[in-house]
């Protein structure tokens, strides 16, 4: 079963702080993409980092990046210099190379405090 | 460029009628996927249409069904609804095969049903 978990259903960080949020997923495919989305109450789901699996460096976006340990199947979010508008709900996903679906976690809602 | 769309924003059905939700895919591609998206939930994939074909379809019962017209845009029908049809439906769109994993989402449909 191809699933991803995301453990913090919530977090919280001082603006200008970093935090990080957690996902871990599951399949049996070593070839497939990983990103993280962030939906925002305006609902449309936004692509933050994307990962490509054979790719041993981490994806860097301004002040995102993640830290990816495939072995491991974690694909963590690191937030620098955290701001007001990144509150939102963030969703972990992956899918397949040559897959429709995307595969996603139940989300993280992040909020930042002034 | 244009952005992906979808239409209306909201609505309100009663349970056991149908409903037609409108997708238009950003300028230049060809794929559209449906995924529905629970309150607290992460979104889960319905169905794909590639050059008007179904492509691919999630764990949803057969009242689930969608159409892509010759311009790319798409439909995604629900019949005899139920409660639990009430969520946020999103359309994403990507281009080709090649890039499924590239999915542009829309700002989504929010669906009740009384």
């Amino acid at each position: 079963a191809q699933t991803v978990t995301q453990s913090q259903p919530e977090m919280s960080v001082q603006e200008a702080e970093t935090v990080t949020l957690s996902c871990t997923y599951d399949t049996s495919e070593s070839d497939y993409y990983l990103f993280w989305y962030k939906q925002p109450p305006s609902r449309q789901m936004i692509l933050v980092i994307r990962q490509e699996a054979y790719k041993q460096q981490n994806a860097t976006e301004n002040r995102f990046s993640v830290n990816f340990q495939k072995a491991a199947k974690s694909f963590s979010l690191k937030i620098s210099d955290s701001q007001l508008g990144d509150a939102a709900m963030y969703f972990c996903a992956f899918i397949i190379q040559g897959a429709q679906k995307l595969v996603f976690g139940q989300g993280t809602r992040l909020t930042i405090n002034p | 460029e244009t952005g992906v769309t979808q239409s209306p924003t909201h609505l309100i059905k009663t349970r056991g009628q149908q409903v037609t939700l409108r997708c238009s895919s950003q300028s230049g591609h060809n794929t559209v996927s449906w995924y529905q998206q629970a309150l607290g939930q992460g979104p889960q994939f319905i169905f794909q249409y590639y050059r008007e074909e179904e492509n691919g379809r999630g764990n949803f019962p057969p009242r689930f069904s969608g159409l892509q017209f010759p311009n790319y845009s798409s439909e995604l029908n629900v019949n005899a609804l139920e409660l639990d049809d009430s969520a946020l439906y999103l359309c994403a769109s990507s281009l080709g095969s090649s890039r499924f994993y590239e999915q542009y989402f829309g700002p989504g449909t929010r669906l009740t049903v009384t």
